[in-house]
């Protein structure tokens, strides 16, 4: 059964500051692993997808790599922005049309 | 145009009645998802529909019942409700019905039973 990790499961930094999010998955049979953020009260927004063929995408100030062999993704943003401020979630697709979510990583950016 | 669109965005219910929820996707999509995010914000799988047939029934309640008239369409009714089911409920869909599309979230439906 997959299971993802996702470390710190909390963060406050000041602005400015370049930061990593980490992700870790059990299986290491993955399709894609894709990384979302959700502002409270608020549905997911897609940020990144890599395939599992992939070894990282990027996107603005957002770069999120794959090392699917140890079962491990990270998500660096550079430069933060307090409207960077939410909650970070990484996903792992699986067999099928199976998506297993981890627990999020709560940042906050400081002004 | 919202691409994933759930009704109704927040409802409150008094434990024991009747409830749907709603979800439409705009995408041209194959797929569509239940998700159910609890208090610690954990999201878990509870159903997938591509075109219209299940593909993932997790183990949820007989009493949550999925109905895909079209492949836009995914509904989500659930009956005798119960105070465990307080809870967001998101919908989503993804391209085809294989496993390299990209995942399109609603805004979610926050359940509050009483």
């Amino acid at each position: 059964k997959q299971e993802v990790t996702q470390i710190p499961a909390a963060l406050s930094v000041p602005e400015g500051e370049n930061l990593v999010l980490n992700c870790s998955f059990t299986d290491s049979a993955i399709y894609n692993l894709q990384w979302f953020r959700q502002d409270p009260g608020k549905g997911l927004t897609s940020l990144l997808l890599i395939q599992s063929s992939q070894r990282e995408q990027t996107s603005g100030r957002l770069n999120a790599s794959l090392d699917k062999s140890s079962g491990r993704s990270t998500l660096y943003i550079a430069a933060s922005q307090p409207g960077d401020s939410a909650t970070y979630l990484c996903a792992v697709r699986t067999s099928g049309s199976r998506l297993t979510f981890g627990e999020g990583t709560q940042l906050t950016v400081n002004p | 145009d919202t691409a994933v669109s759930q009704t109704p965005k927040y409802l409150v219910t008094q434990m024991g009645n009747d409830k749907s929820i709603k979800c439409e996707q705009n995408l041209g999509h194959d797929t569509m998802y239940w998700y159910k995010q609890d208090s610690k914000k954990f999201l878990k799988i509870m159903f997938s529909y591509n075109n219209k047939e299940l593909i993932i029934n997790e183990t949820v309640p007989n009493r949550f019942s999925p109905k895909s008239p079209d492949k836009a369409h995914l509904n989500l009714h659930i009956n005798s409700l119960e105070l465990g089911d307080s809870a967001v409920y998101f919908c989503a869909s993804s391209p085809g019905g294989g496993v390299a599309g990209e995942l399109f979230f609603g805004e979610g439906s926050r359940l509050t039973v009483l």
